[in-house]
C-alpha cells in the first residue's frame, strides 16, 4: 500500500502570507495526487486534482505542483477563509490513501 | 448540481452492523462514475473505505475488507455501506462521495456528502 506523509502537521500563518504544504508518497504516484480543504464540521472540498489542475470555482491563489513522490500545495496570499485543514490523497492505486492532514491556523 | 446525502442510524451497538445509505441527486448512479465511502474518527484524519461501480464492481480497503460490503440500488439512485462486527474504533463521521475520472488513475472525489456521525456504544 502507498503511504502519504504531509508536512508540517500544523502551521501558523498570517493573512497575506504565502504558504506551502508538502506531501510525500512512499512510492511514485506519477501525477495522481489530489488536495482537499476541510473546515471544522464540514466535508472535505476538492481544491486541486491531478497534482496541478485547479477545481472549478476554487480561487487562483491555490496552486499545486509535483510529480512522482513529492508534491506541494501553495496558497499565494492567505485569506481569512483559508484557515482549515488540508489533505493530500493519491489516486494511483487502491487503497486510496490520504495524508494525515495539515492544520493551518491563524498567527 | 450533484448532491449526496448520507442517512442511517447514529448509534450502533458493539458487535453489531453499521448500515448507511447515500442518496444521489443530480447524477445517475448508473453513470460512468464510481462511488465511494470515506470515514473520519473524531479529531483524526480521513480513511478510505471502498468504492463501487453501478455494475457491481468493488474495491475495498484491505484493513476493512473482511467486514465491509458496498452495494448499489439503481431503482432508488443510491448506494450503501454495511460494516459488521463493529467496535468503538469504528466510531467516525462517514462520508460518501462521487469519484470523477478523466483517465484511469486520474480520479478525484467530488462532491462529498455532508457526512453522518456513527457512534458505536452500548
Amino acid at each position: 500500500d502507498i503511504q502519504m506523509t504531509q508536512s508540517p502537521s500544523s502551521l501558523s500563518a498570517s493573512v497575506g502570507d504565502r504558504v506551502t504544504i508538502t506531501c510525500r508518497a512512499s512510492q511514485s504516484v506519477s501525477s495522481y495526487l489530489n488536495w482537499y480543504q476541510q473546515k471544522p464540521g464540514k466535508a472535505p472540498k476538492l481544491l486541486i486534482y491531478a497534482a496541478s489542475s485547479l477545481q472549478s470555482g476554487v480561487p487562483s491563489r491555490f496552486s499545486g505542483s509535483g510529480s512522482g513522490t513529492d508534491f506541494t500545495l501553495t496558497i499565494s496570499s492567505l485569506q481569512p477563509e483559508d484557515f482549515a485543514t488540508y489533505y493530500c490523497q493519491q489516486s494511483y492505486s487502491t487503497p486510496y490513501a490520504f495524508g494525515q492532514g495539515t492544520k493551518l491556523e491563524i498567527k | 448540481q450533484v448532491q449526496l446525502q448520507e442517512s442511517g442510524p447514529g448509534l450502533v451497538k458493539p458487535s453489531g452492523t453499521l448500515s448507511l445509505t447515500c442518496a444521489v441527486s443530480g447524477d445517475s448512479i448508473s453513470s460512468s462514475n464510481w462511488w465511494t465511502w470515506v470515514r473520519q474518527p473524531p479529531g483524526k484524519g480521513l480513511e478510505w473505505i471502498g468504492e463501487i461501480y453501478h455494475r457491481g464492481s468493488t474495491n475495498y480497503n484491505p484493513s476493512l475488507m473482511s467486514r465491509v460490503t458496498l452495494s448499489v440500488d439503481k431503482s432508488k439512485n443510491q448506494f450503501s455501506l454495511k460494516l459488521n462486527s463493529v467496535t468503538a474504533a469504528d466510531t467516525a463521521v462517514y462520508y460518501c462521495a462521487r469519484i470523477r475520472t478523466s483517465t484511469p488513475r486520474r480520479n478525484w472525489f467530488d462532491p462529498w456528502g455532508q457526512g453522518t456521525l456513527v457512534t458505536v456504544s452500548s
